[in-house]
């Protein structure tokens, strides 16, 4: 158990639709990355959130959006949800920018 | 940041001793070589971190050789719940920087019976 908490464990949404996912990080814990990983493949980087403000994106498009709140708990928006989108969404917290980060089980989300 | 490169897969019998080797040949002078686990439906997990020579924990043993272009994760007799695909990552030291994870496609090790 890592401290880490995601909601929902499983999703199906259909193609056009928008989806919230939700992250409560470990306890103290200020930073928050999503990864998304498809299956097969490793995960790959979304992007991080610490102290509320976005810190680093990776390589994808702007209908990939967060938000991080005051307690540090995340949430991961996608909007004109694709098929391509269906992916297994990870959440990983740390304490600080470059602390080790504490991944959860993830979601699972389905696009039909 | 330096690309890996890993076996697709492995399988191995419980009780054996496994080893994963990973490619790293563009590795830069700061670079770190990190392995992580994942179970089936949930996240990675940090098993071993190292710099050069060799690291051992509870887990595993990390060799490095001095040219520090591949590096071999070394798993002391296997059981069926190390069943795992196992990732090789080179990058910033563990709890310094903020640059992300990068992830390759990792090595499938099933452990049989």
């Amino acid at each position: 158990e890592t401290g880490v908490t995601q909601s929902p464990t499983h999703l199906i949404k259909t193609r056009g639709q928008q989806v919230t996912l939700r992250c409560s990080s470990q306890s103290g814990h200020n930073t928050v990355s999503w990864y998304q990983q498809a299956l097969g493949q490793g995960p790959q980087f979304i992007f991080q959130y610490y102290r509320e403000e976005e810190n680093g994106r990776g390589n994808f498009p702007p209908r990939f959006s967060g938000l991080q709140f005051p307690n540090y708990s995340s949430e991961l928006n996608v909007n004109a949800l694709e098929l391509d989108d269906s992916a297994l969404y990870l959440c990983a917290s740390s304490l600080g920018q470059g602390a080790e980060a504490f991944f959860g089980q993830g979601t699972r989300l389905t696009v039909v | 940041l330096a690309k890996t490169t890993q076996p697709i897969s492995m399988d191995s019998y419980e009780g054996q001793e496994v080893n994963i080797t990973c490619s790293h040949n563009n590795i830069a002078t700061n670079d770190y070589i990190t392995w992580y686990q994942q179970f089936p439906s949930q996240g990675p997990r940090f098993i071993i971190q190292g710099y050069k020579t060799k690291v051992t924990n509870e887990v595993a043993s990390l060799f490095i050789p001095a040219d520090r272009k591949s590096s071999t994760l070394s798993l002391p007799r296997v059981s069926l719940s190390d069943t795992a695909v196992y990732y090789c990552l080179v990058g910033a030291q563990r709890n310094s920087g903020n640059t992300p994870l990068v992830f390759g496609k990792g090595t499938r090790l099933s452990v049989i019976a």
